[in-house]
């Protein structure tokens, strides 16, 4: 089945240690996004690919980064994590001409960040 | 600044009962508002959409009304299941094709 793959599910990482959380779609959509959520809130777009173009959203810290080497996977990179960083992130994918109006994004199951 | 507000983070309602759950936006220029649910340790997952010139969809048990003067929807769940216990977010597609969330509301339904 297409779908969009989170890996890991559950990440534990120390303060201030890089980490990396990824994510692969076979859905072959152009348009890739990571939110974050964290309990009881909304999810909060940090930022989208438009195909290779990035888009930041002006409130994302400059402690996140991305990554997308080719249209099936999309990285994102904590720099130097904090305990405000422990949240779920989601990866989403969509469709440039697509029914997004009736179908949305395709949501990954989410990696649960742990900072310790 | 909250653009799609769940002013109640939770519901329980009783099994074949009717869930209603609220939502409000402030941006009149949303085109489209959808609504997703999600399981613990899951994704969100799509389940029902409505256009900004409609006032109701309906898709089996759920049925989304839009009542764009007060800038409210709501899903309706009839009759409420057991599986039905998740939490729902509301989001609005709107410029750029950006969804915006709101907060979710956790539906307990009770056997």
């Amino acid at each position: 089945d297409a779908m969009v793959i989170q890996n890991p599910r559950y990440q534990v990482t120390q303060f201030g240690k890089p980490v990396t959380l990824s994510c692969s779609q076979t859905l072959n959509h152009n348009v890739m996004y990571w939110y974050q959520q964290k309990s009881s809130q909304a999810p909060k777009l940090l930022f989208h690919y438009y195909d290779k173009d990035f888009n930041n959203e002006a409130d994302t810290p400059d402690n996140f980064q991305s990554r997308r080497p080719n249209t099936s996977f999309c990285f994102l990179d904590i720099r130097s994590p904090g305990l405000g960083d422990a949240a779920m992130y989601l990866c989403a994918t969509s469709r440039e001409g697509g029914s997004l109006a009736n179908y949305g994004y395709t949501f990954g199951s989410g990696t649960r960040l742990t900072v310790v | 600044d909250q653009q799609v507000k769940q002013n109640s983070p939770s519901l329980s309602v009783q099994e074949g009962r009717i869930s209603i759950l609220n939502c409000d936006y402030t941006n009149s220029m949303f085109d489209y508002f959808l609504w997703y649910k999600k399981y613990p340790a899951e994704g969100p997952t799509f389940l029902i959409s409505i256009s900004s010139i409609k006032d109701k969809n309906e898709d089996g048990r759920f049925t989304v009304f839009l009542n764009k003067s007060a800038k409210h929807l709501s899903l309706h769940i009839v009759p409420s299941q057991p599986g039905d216990s998740a939490v729902y977010f509301c989001a609005a597609l709107g410029a750029g094709n950006m969804l915006t969330f709101g907060g979710g509301t956790r539906l307990m339904v009770k056997p």
